[in-house]
């Protein structure tokens, strides 16, 4: 295995299109979570999948936003009728989920531009 | 989660010994305290981790006094390729059941010279 991938690796789409990113996590690990990051500024928690069940959401995740893990493998991100304001880079990163080790484990990010 | 502090940015000779230092004067009992490592658009990675003392791995050291009130990332002889930027996290790792959320700062990014 060699670590998290996320696809495509750049997005660029007209404001009011809707995007979709796949997140493919380190095989066998059940914690999944999704971040955005905009430029000069650190990553910031947007959701968290704990296998298939989604736990946790940040207010940042606008009902514009929806993401999925069906089978507790790969993860969706959709962004529906993009904004200017949505272009960063969306990170996803996966954890075993055993209470030893937390450590997350970042894949390398999907740029999107929103025009 | 409690808030971090760490220089926005610094510079270094090749060679030379790098220490970054992060404080958190509001650390809880179950905190830990992490770092990551971010070249440009690529993901963070995982440097090390520690609760108190001195921790080191192959790449870093982490110095935490006794207070835990503020941590201190020493990085051995750095090379053109640390060049990167450094987040200090504070985390309680046994999340049981909950999530292990990361809070980034904006860390300190580091250049090295030649």
């Amino acid at each position: 295995d060699t670590g998290v991938s996320q696809n495509p690796r750049h997005k660029i789409t007209k404001r009011g299109q809707n995007v979709t990113f796949r997140c493919d996590p380190i095989s066998e690990h059940n914690r999944l979570y999704w971040y955005r990051q905009t430029l000069g500024q650190g990553p910031e928690f947007l959701t968290y999948f704990q296998n298939e069940a989604q736990l946790e959401k940040s207010r940042l995740l606008s009902d514009r936003f929806s993401a999925e893990r069906p089978k507790g493998s790969f993860s969706t991100l959709e962004i529906q009728r993009t904004e200017q304001g949505d272009s960063a880079m969306y990170l996803c990163a996966s954890s075993p989920g055993v209470d030893v080790d937390e450590t997350q484990y970042f894949g390398p990010g999907t740029r999107l531009l929103v025009l | 989660l409690a808030k971090t502090t760490q220089p926005i940015s610094m510079d270094s000779y090749e060679g030379q010994e790098v220490n970054i230092t992060c404080s958190h004067n509001n650390i809880a009992t179950n905190d830990y305290i992490t770092w990551y490592q971010q070249f440009p658009s690529q993901g963070p990675r995982f440097i090390i981790q520690g609760y108190k003392t001195k921790v080191t791995n192959e790449v870093a050291s982490l110095f935490i006094p006794a207070d835990r009130k503020s941590s201190t990332l020493s990085l051995p002889r750095v090379s053109l390729s640390d060049t990167a930027v450094y987040y200090c996290l504070v985390g309680d790792k046994d999340s049981g059941a909950g999530s292990y959320q990361l809070t980034f700062g904006k860390g300190t990014k580091l250049s090295v010279i030649p």
